[in-house]
């Protein structure tokens, strides 16, 4: 049974940048058929998929094409834990922020407990 | 981006009723489709994933069908703890999600 810690603040200022942590249990953030996602939900956007990090011999990172050029995903395989990073924020990136675990097949089986995140001053 | 629109946004029924939820993909993506319930302050259960497998440990009123663009999640005899909001996903390019379909009690 996976299950997945998220940590970090609820309140960031405009244009600073967001971090989040997502520990691991039950399972390898390196392992060679998950994938750690992250997801956030606001009532304007939805549910919008961020991105994601996973180990196939080497380390890989998919990310949303609104996003690509303010995100980062960072692996920790001392901690077995992933890290997301946000900058430039707005109020726009106000949302619940959730990590998830996915394998090809089944996508997003495995969620943290959601991280409220207020962009503002 | 592939868009996922579902239908309907809102829907009112009752416990015992027979509940279908559609959605629709702007291009084909093969059965790489899955479901969720959200309840509120919670994150999103997955219920069906490749369109039509169940989940481990989902009820079997459960059930998901279709393939390429149209895809349905029916629940075949609403229960009280079904009243949520239900999400479909695909995962044929990147990730997206549909806009919701809550469901409550009429």
């Amino acid at each position: 049974q996976v299950q997945l810690q998220q940590s970090g603040p609820g309140l960031v200022k405009p244009s600073q940048t967001l971090s989040l942590t997502c520990g691991i249990s039950g399972d390898s953030v390196s392992s060679n058929s998950a994938a750690w996602n992250w997801i956030r939900q606001s009532p304007s956007r939805g549910l919008e998929w961020l991105g994601k990090t996973y180990y196939r011999s080497k380390w890989y990172n998919d990310y949303a094409v609104s996003v690509k050029s303010r995100i980062t995903i960072n692996p920790d395989t001392s901690k077995n834990q992933f890290s997301l990073h946000l900058n430039s924020v707005t109020p726009e990136d106000t949302a619940v922020y959730y990590c998830a675990r996915s394998t090809s097949e089944i996508t997003f089986h495995s969620w943290g407990q959601g991280t409220l995140v207020t962009v503002s001053s | 981006d592939i868009q996922m629109t579902q239908s309907p946004s809102t829907l009112s029924a009752s416990v015992g009723d027979r509940v279908t939820i559609t959605c629709r993909a702007s291009q084909s993506i093969s059965n790489w489709l899955a479901w969720y319930q959200q309840k509120p302050g919670k994150a999103p259960k997955l219920l069906i994933y490749k369109a039509s497998s169940l989940e481990s440990g989902v009820p079997s009123r459960f059930s998901g069908s279709g393939s390429g663009t149209e895809f349905t999640l029916t629940i075949s005899s609403l229960q009280p703890d079904d009243f949520a909001t239900y999400y479909c996903q695909q995962y044929s390019s990147y990730r997206t999600f549909g806009q919701g379909t809550k469901v409550e009690i009429k």
